[in-house]
């Protein structure tokens, strides 16, 4: 079955031990997208690719920064992360612009 | 700015009953709305896309509505299951982003047996 993947599920990282988390997809679709979602918050995106033109949003911490090497894959690096950068991270695919995202099962990232 | 507005306090109802979340929102004049399921510790699921132009669409038990006037979408779960327990996100392209959504923070629902 097509479909948005994550690994790992989980992740423990010391404070400011950067960690990297990864997403891949079998939808071909164009558009990948980290979100953050912390307890009973909406998901808040962090950065997009359209293709391979990445689009960072304005409140998006330096620390965050993300590779997509092709199609398929996407990650979600975290230089050095804080205890506030503990989340639930998600990466989605959309077809194209206005389209509905499928999202994979998320990250759950721990920060000690 | 745009802003987004749902129930942020949990709905309870008892099985086979008609589930109504609502979805508000300012400032703004979407092309289209989209609805959301996300259980516990897992990412979203997509489930209904609604446009402008459309008063109401469905899709099996579900229902939801689009009213540009209110600037108001509601979603409908209709003869309710404990499966159906989760929380719903409303979610609305963003204002000047391309291929962006701003999503709400969601209502939780409990379908009790």
């Amino acid at each position: 079955d097509a479909m948005v993947i994550q690994n790992p599920r989980y992740q423990v990282t010391q404070f400011g031990k950067p960690v990297t988390l990864s997403c891949s997809q079998t939808l071909n679709h164009n558009v990948m997208y980290w979100y953050q979602q912390k307890s009973s918050q909406a998901p808040k995106l962090l950065f997009h690719y359209y293709d391979k033109d990445f689009n960072n949003e304005a409140d998006t911490p330096d620390n965050f920064q993300s590779r997509r090497p092709n199609t398929s894959f996407c990650f979600l690096d975290i230089r050095s992360p804080g205890l506030g950068d503990a989340a639930m991270y998600l990466c989605a695919t959309s077809r194209d612009s206005h389209y509905e995202q499928y999202f994979g099962p998320g990250t759950r990232l721990t920060v000690t | 700015s745009q802003k987004i507005e749902q129930n942020s306090e949990a709905l309870n109802i008892q099985e086979g009953k008609t589930a109504t979340l609502t979805c508000n929102y300012t400032n703004y004049s979407p092309a289209y709305l989209q609805w959301y399921r996300q259980d516990p510790g897992r990412g979203p699921v997509f489930l209904l896309l609604i446009r402008e132009n459309e008063k109401e669409k469905r899709k099996e038990r579900l229902k939801v509505t689009f009213d540009t006037t209110l600037k108001q979408s509601l979603f409908h779960i209709t003869a309710s299951q404990p499966a159906d327990s989760a929380t719903y996100l409303c979610a609305l392209p963003r204002l000047g982003g391309y291929q962006k959504v701003t999503f709400g923070t969601g209502t939780k629902l409990q379908v009790i047996p």
